[in-house]
């Protein structure tokens, strides 16, 4: 069984904030929330990580709900350079990450 | 280079044939993983390594499959007597993390190698 849930495909403004949902309504208190990224024909992209407090670096903010079984990656101001598959993962270390299918972000002019 | 590196960056191969698929990952990064990625499908975990030992290969598809490492620096994958379905983008990736830790949380992936069986 998945551990996530994503919509398959998703579409942005341009400028606009992203909002990118995630349910891990089953995540374990040692397991962490990643979000991963991965544009056309290149190799995944780390985008950020969090236990329990949202997190932010200057990619995106995460931001997990107070009973962690669901999280938003949000990017603040999406460029036409942001359209990629996104990915949560829930794991208890970056050890044997498990990639599903993501959510494609499409960012539109 | 700063990056991941994997070669060949594409390979066409005939059915039968045995590929061997190269990764050189950060200098310096104790921990390796091998993924493949078929089309319009997710990352499968394939197996990974910590310095030059393998402590979970659970992901290898068949014994055609076999990985290595030396110097706990480069790796490479062989698959013997490839078969169409073995067709997909093998992406390697590394880190400095160690097994059940935490570190950065960050895997550092190369561009893949596009494996095609004819």
């Amino acid at each position: 069984d998945a551990k996530t849930t994503q919509p398959p495909s998703m579409d942005c403004a341009e400028g606009r904030a992203a909002n990118l949902p995630c349910n891990h309504s089953t995540i374990s208190g040692n397991e962490y929330v990643y979000w991963y990224r991965q544009i056309h024909s290149q190799g995944p992209q780390y985008i950020i990580h969090g236990l329990k407090n949202n997190e932010t670096n200057e990619m995106a903010s995460l931001i997990i709900t107070e009973d962690r079984k669901s999280s938003t990656l949000i990017l603040p101001h999406a460029t036409l350079r942001d359209t990629a598959v996104y990915y949560c993962i829930v794991e208890s270390s970056n050890y044997k990450l498990t990639f599903g299918k993501g959510t494609l972000l499409t960012v539109n002019p | 280079g700063a990056g991941v590196s994997q070669s060949p960056s594409n390979k066409v191969t005939e059915k039968g044939k045995d590929v061997e698929l190269r990764c050189d990952p950060i200098s310096g990064h104790t921990a390796l993983y091998w993924y493949r990625q078929r089309l319009g499908q997710g990352l499968e975990f394939l197996i990974y390594f910590q310095g030059n030992s393998a402590p979970d290969k659970s992901g290898l598809p068949s014994d055609r499959f076999s990985a290595e490492r030396t110097g706990e620096s480069v790796s490479t994958l062989t698959i013997q007597r490839t078969q169409q379905e073995d067709s997909a983008v093998y992406l390697c990736a590394s880190t400095l993390e160690t097994m059940g830790g935490m570190g950065s949380g960050e895997l550092f992936f190369g561009e893949g190698s596009r494996l095609t069986v004819l």
